[in-house]
């Protein structure tokens, strides 16, 4: 079975602070993806990064940055000088290559920006 | 443009009463979800579909029906036998292979009246 666990429910900052996003999966499956969804008021899922299990290089992408470590399990999402308008539910999601195509979620954590 | 339209964005539900919440893909993709959120508790699976004509039962597919009788549409219907549907339901597709990112609609929000 799969299981993806995101600590952190709820994460309050300053516009500029930078923030980490935590996010630890469990699976038996020596292949899988891991992905993170950006969830924005509007409801809508907004796909932001998908990473395989065999390439632990760290992603760079503007103010996002991933961090994937298979020794620890994990898969942290950092934003670096967030704005108001990265204010969301950011969910971190597992498929593995015997799941029929079925993404398992973490339970979310919710980014607040203020001024 | 290409994507998914889910409706409507808003349903109520009276007791005893079966509700279908639309779901519409012009990506021509061969797979559908629905998912079911709580707050909370993240998104889960309710009922999948690979191919058409064909769908299985997610983890939570009590109280839910689906069909899947054209590529495009994968409707879900909540039942009177779904005793807590008070949720925001999400529907995805996928195209070709496992490893690439669902996409969503844009959600339904259900209430019971």
């Amino acid at each position: 079975a799969q299981k993806v666990t995101q600590a952190q429910t709820e994460i309050s900052v300053v516009e500029k602070e930078d923030v980490t996003l935590d996010c630890v999966y469990e699976t038996r499956d020596t292949t899988y993806y891991l992905f993170w969804y950006k969830q924005p008021p509007s409801g809508e899922l907004v796909f932001l990064i998908r990473r395989n299990s065999f390439d632990e290089q760290n992603e760079i992408s503007g103010r996002y940055s991933w961090n994937f470590q298979k020794s620890t399990s994990s898969f942290n999402f950092t934003i670096t000088a967030s704005q108001v308008v990265d204010s969301a539910v950011y969910f971190c999601a597992l498929i593995a290559s015997g799941t029929a195509s079925k993404l398992t979620f973490g339970t979310g954590t919710r980014l607040q920006v203020t001024l | 443009d290409g994507g998914i339209t889910q409706s409507p964005k808003y349903l109520f539900r009276k007791e005893g009463q079966n509700v279908t919440l639309s779901c519409e893909q012009n990506l021509n993709h061969d797979a559908m979800y629905w998912y079911r959120q709580d707050p909370g508790q993240g998104l889960r699976l309710i009922y999948y579909s690979q191919i058409v004509n064909d769908f299985q039962k997610g983890d939570i597919a009590e109280g839910y029906s689906v069909s899947r009788e054209k590529k495009e549409s994968f409707p879900l219907t909540v039942t009177s036998a779904q005793k807590n549907p008070t949720a925001f339901y999400l529907c995805a597709s996928l195209g070709t292979g496992y490893n690439q990112p669902q996409h969503f609609g844009d959600g339904t929000r259900l209430s019971i009246l």
